[in-house]
């Protein structure tokens, strides 16, 4: 099956650093979706991603597409303690076999010291 | 209008019980997915439907067993649970599968 790829597993930074996150596939997605996941909940989108090349932006956040299809990338600017969770890249791949599998990656646990 | 209602929230089983996680959904949305959460693993699709009566096997389907007789309710069927099946339980909801997808509380599952 498809794979994803998520790096970095965790991280742990200072209030007001930038973040960086992505994700990378064996194969070729067409819709690429970033989730943020707090203790107890369910995960709540991010921001869509539904077009190569595409950067979307979200508040501080900031998510692009790869031109390759196969990677995606999540930025936070000036971090606050707020933004502290567990962050999920999710993608869709090509092809008819692949509709309606929703494919996520491992995680980036990310801890924001104040 | 409630979201994605998941129950129940805490459940322990021993091994060989059956049981059914319920998932519902007042949205109208036609596409629902099971996914279980396991440390370091991500969230792994278990089973998804994309309308009622259409369901079809996701990552992770040994071992459940799911139908969609309405578009609001999705139920999750363990038929004999075993201790590989301890896990936190998502169901989740959306217009289709590249849309955004709304995650019910969860349920967590022990099996002993």
């Amino acid at each position: 099956g498809q794979q994803l790829n998520q790096s970095p597993q965790s991280m742990f930074i200072q209030e007001g650093e930038d973040v960086s996150m992505n994700c990378t596939s064996s194969s070729i997605f067409n819709t690429w979706l970033w989730y943020k996941q707090d203790p107890g909940e369910g995960p709540v989108l991010l921001i869509a991603l539904y077009k190569a090349g595409e950067l979307t932006p979200n508040g501080r956040l900031t998510a692009q597409f790869g031109i390759t299809r196969k990677d995606s990338f999540l930025n936070i600017s000036a971090s606050i303690p707020s933004d502290v969770g567990i962050y999920f890249c999710a993608g869709q791949g090509a092809g008819g076999t692949s509709y309606g599998k929703l494919t996520f990656g491992q995680g980036t646990i990310l801890t924001v010291h104040p | 209008n409630a979201g994605v209602t998941q129950t129940p929230k805490f459940q322990v089983l021993k091994t060989g019980q059956s049981m059914t996680l319920q998932c519902a959904q007042d949205m109208n949305h036609e596409y629902m997915s099971w996914y279980r959460q396991d440390p370091g693993m991500g969230l792994r699709l278990i089973h998804y439907s994309v309308g009622a009566g259409i369901t079809d096997q996701g990552e992770v389907p040994n071992g459940y067993n799911v139908s969609r007789s309405t578009t609001e309710d999705f139920p999750l069927r363990l038929l004999s649970a075993a201790p590989s099946q301890t896990s936190v339980y998502f169901c989740a909801s959306s217009y289709g599968p590249s849309y955004e997808q709304y995650f019910g509380p969860g349920t967590r599952l022990t099996v002993t």
